[in-house]
């Protein structure tokens, strides 16, 4: 059982690229989230899914776009991306987004240049 | 200890002492709090949780107390580990949305010295 699994592990990016940061989870969770974790910041929520077919926005959504085509995949989309966006992003899962704990991948770092 | 919003603290102590990490958080209409732990180069890993009706909750070797009324948390590890060293961090959650959103602190980071 690999539980959320994300890629590429680290990229470096050229400003303007577009960019898609996958994640996928096994766990059949019914919620997924993206942070995105800045040195002195923490973590900070990008967007959301409470469940297949539906997405929101969290605190930095600006540049982002995501999308919940099915259960398992959550990817993150990045149209034109600027050296603001270097971080390490982080997807996370939870079984019931209305309880819950949730449970995180081993992250993207990505860097913008 | 740590506030949402402040700089990351540091907290050492020796092996087999008890640790307390805390946590101011901000809103009051928060209602569920979990701390997760972070190893270097790793995702947080969720530790133990509280929800705002309850005042303690213990788990294996940590306690977590809330205090509502000066709206503070803290992680209480018991006989610390060298393998406890990692990144804490609190969340505190406010439903909207139908979901939980939460908010992270920055971090306390545990060094324990064998």
């Amino acid at each position: 059982i690999a539980g959320i699994t994300q890629a590429p592990t680290s990229q470096i990016l050229a400003a303007g690229r577009r960019m898609t940061l996958r994640c996928t989870q096994d766990m059949r969770h019914n919620a997924m989230y993206w942070y995105r974790q800045d040195l002195g910041l923490g973590l900070r929520l990008i967007h959301y899914s409470n469940t297949a077919g539906t997405t929101g926005k969290g605190e930095v959504p600006d540049g982002y776009s995501v999308s919940r085509a099915n259960t398992d995949d959550f990817p993150l989309t990045l149209a034109s991306a600027v050296p603001s966006q270097t971080s390490v992003y982080f997807c996370a899962s939870s079984a019931d987004p209305m309880t819950d704990t949730q449970y995180f991948g081993p992250g993207t770092r990505l860097t913008v240049l | 200890g740590e506030s949402v919003g402040l700089h990351l603290p540091t907290l050492s102590v020796q092996e087999g002492d008890n640790s307390i990490i805390n946590c101011a958080y901000s809103n009051s209409a928060s209602d569920y709090f979990i701390w997760y732990k972070q190893e270097s180069g790793k995702g947080p890993q969720f530790i133990i949780d509280i929800r705002s009706n309850m005042d303690k909750r213990q788990g294996q070797r940590v306690t977590v107390l809330l205090n509502k009324t000066v709206k503070h948390l803290s992680l209480q590890i018991a006989a610390t580990q060298p393998g406890d060293s990692a990144v804490y961090f609190c969340a505190e959650n406010i439903r909207g949305g139908g979901s939980y959103i939460p908010t992270f602190g920055r971090g306390t980071s545990l060094i324990v010295h064998p």
